[in-house]
């Protein structure tokens, strides 16, 4: 069955440090694969993205995250942590080709910030 | 340019009864997407519609319904309430093909619904 696991339910990290956010899928094929984060009381908004091509994506607010095929991996990292950064990151899949309505999400890492 | 607006916010419910919830894509967009996002977990996707019909559905009961305007526009209808269905919906919308496959879901601030 198709999957998503995040192993991280909360993570704290100070300011300044650098964070990795870890992402394992589960899937047929190679999927299409996205990073959301949701601030409290939120919608979700679009980190980042990987379709095809560079490993590596580059993503909005300074955040990255490299698609590892062989581990069926795609974790995320930003090399200095911001206090606004503080909120729930959600990792998903989706199915290549066509309509990619059943987006399948892991159950979201908590990152708290310490000053 | 409008993003995805969802209303209303918020919704308290009593147990049995029916509630609907209302979704304008972002401006664009034709195919709009519902999760379900319980406390504490992921969303999980319940239907998405396109040219006003729905394409593909989730692990949701037929309590669920939905229902997509020619604006694109979209409701999704829950009847006979439960105390599991409080929970935050969110909608996202998208285009329904783009070269390649590779559209990106854009996701509303969700309506949170608590029932009582």
């Amino acid at each position: 069955a198709q999957s998503v696991t995040q192993p991280d339910i909360h993570i704290t990290v100070s300011e300044g440090a650098s964070l990795e956010l870890r992402c394992n899928y589960s899937y047929g094929a190679t999927p299409y694969l996205f990073w959301y984060v949701q601030s409290p009381g939120q919608g979700l908004q679009l980190l980042l993205k990987y379709f095809s091509g560079d490993t590596l994506v580059q993503g909005i607010k300074g955040f990255e995250a490299e698609f590892k095929r062989s581990q069926s991996s795609f974790n995320l990292r930003k090399p200095s942590v911001h206090w606004s950064d503080a909120a729930e990151y959600f990792c998903a899949v989706g199915a290549r080709g066509g309509s990619q309505g059943n987006l399948i999400f892991g159950k979201g890492t908590k990152l708290s910030v310490k000053p | 340019d409008a993003g995805v607006t969802q209303s209303p916010t918020h919704l308290i419910k009593t147990r049995g009864q029916q509630v609907t919830l209302r979704c304008s894509p972002k401006s664009g967009h034709d195919t709009v997407s519902w999760y379900q996002q319980a406390l504490g977990q992921g969303p999980q996707f319940i239907f998405q519609y396109y040219e006003e019909e729905e394409r593909q559905r989730g692990n949701f009961p037929d309590r669920f319904s939905g229902h997509q305007f020619p604006n694109y526009s979209s409701e999704l209808n829950v009847n006979a309430l439960l105390l599991g269905d409080s929970a935050l919906y969110l909608c996202a919308s998208s285009l329904a093909w783009v070269a390649g496959g590779a559209e990106t879901q854009y996701f509303g601030p969700g309506t949170r619904l608590l029932v009582l």
